[in-house]
């Protein structure tokens, strides 16, 4: 078992929809989570970072965390064609290294 | 954030040389990081590079395949060596951003023959 799993897509939604994109993980210990969005042929790009549990909000991304359930989720509002990218969750261990999910492919349709 | 280049952006080589890649990052950072992304995979480490020591690599990586230089605080390179057409790949380096996370570069592009 991977220790977070991402389903790699691929999402296609039309323009203006909320998109929800999901990471669960295996390892208890994580703390620290982060969303990158990675456009084709370009570097990841951090969006989002969270530590520990909760819900943190820019602009239109809603990163939410429920350490629980060992559950992360990326919300996206009012989606846009700009938003078509792949989509990686991310989480480490205090100075561990980072894991990386599989990364979610998504296409917002105009 | 840290503003960080790669060169070269893409190159396609011969199996059997060895392709030496920059990565530049426009302020002093501790520790920097390499990465490679699998066509369709997620990012995999291979080695955290510190200024003025060895780097330490990964499980799976080792140091006469992927050497790797860190002769300043703002400038690291990473060797593919003796390549084959399964090293080819997307090479990333990032490095520590605050709270934990890390920044990236543009990466860079291999494609072995």
């Amino acid at each position: 078992q991977k220790e977070v799993e991402q389903d790699p897509g691929p999402l296609s939604v039309p323009e203006g929809a909320i998109v929800s994109l999901n990471c669960t993980y295996s390892n208890s210990a994580f703390q620290y989570f982060m969303w990158y969005r990675q456009y084709s042929r370009k570097g990841p790009e951090l969006l989002m970072y969270t530590y520990s549990s909760g819900n943190k909000e820019d602009g239109r991304f809603t990163a939410q965390v429920d350490k629980s359930s060992k559950y992360i989720s990326l919300f996206i509002r009012d989606s846009q064609p700009s938003d078509s990218a792949t989509y990686l969750c991310a989480m480490r261990e205090g100075a561990q290294k980072l894991v990386f999910g599989q990364g979610t492919r998504l296409t917002i349709n105009p | 954030s840290a503003v960080i280049s790669q060169k070269p952006s893409r190159d396609i080589c011969q199996r059997g040389t060895s392709l030496t890649i920059q990565c530049q990052v426009d302020s002093q950072v501790t520790m920097m990081f390499w990465y490679r992304q699998q066509p369709g995979q997620s990012l995999t480490l291979i080695a955290t590079a510190n200024q003025g020591s060895e780097a330490t690599y990964e499980s799976g990586f080792v140091i006469d395949k992927f050497p790797i230089s860190r002769p300043n605080l703002t400038f690291s390179t990473l060797t593919v060596s003796n390549m084959s057409p399964e090293d080819s790949s997307i090479y990333l380096c990032s490095v520590e951003g605050g709270g934990e996370t890390q920044y990236f570069g543009p990466g860079t592009r291999l494609l072995v023959l």
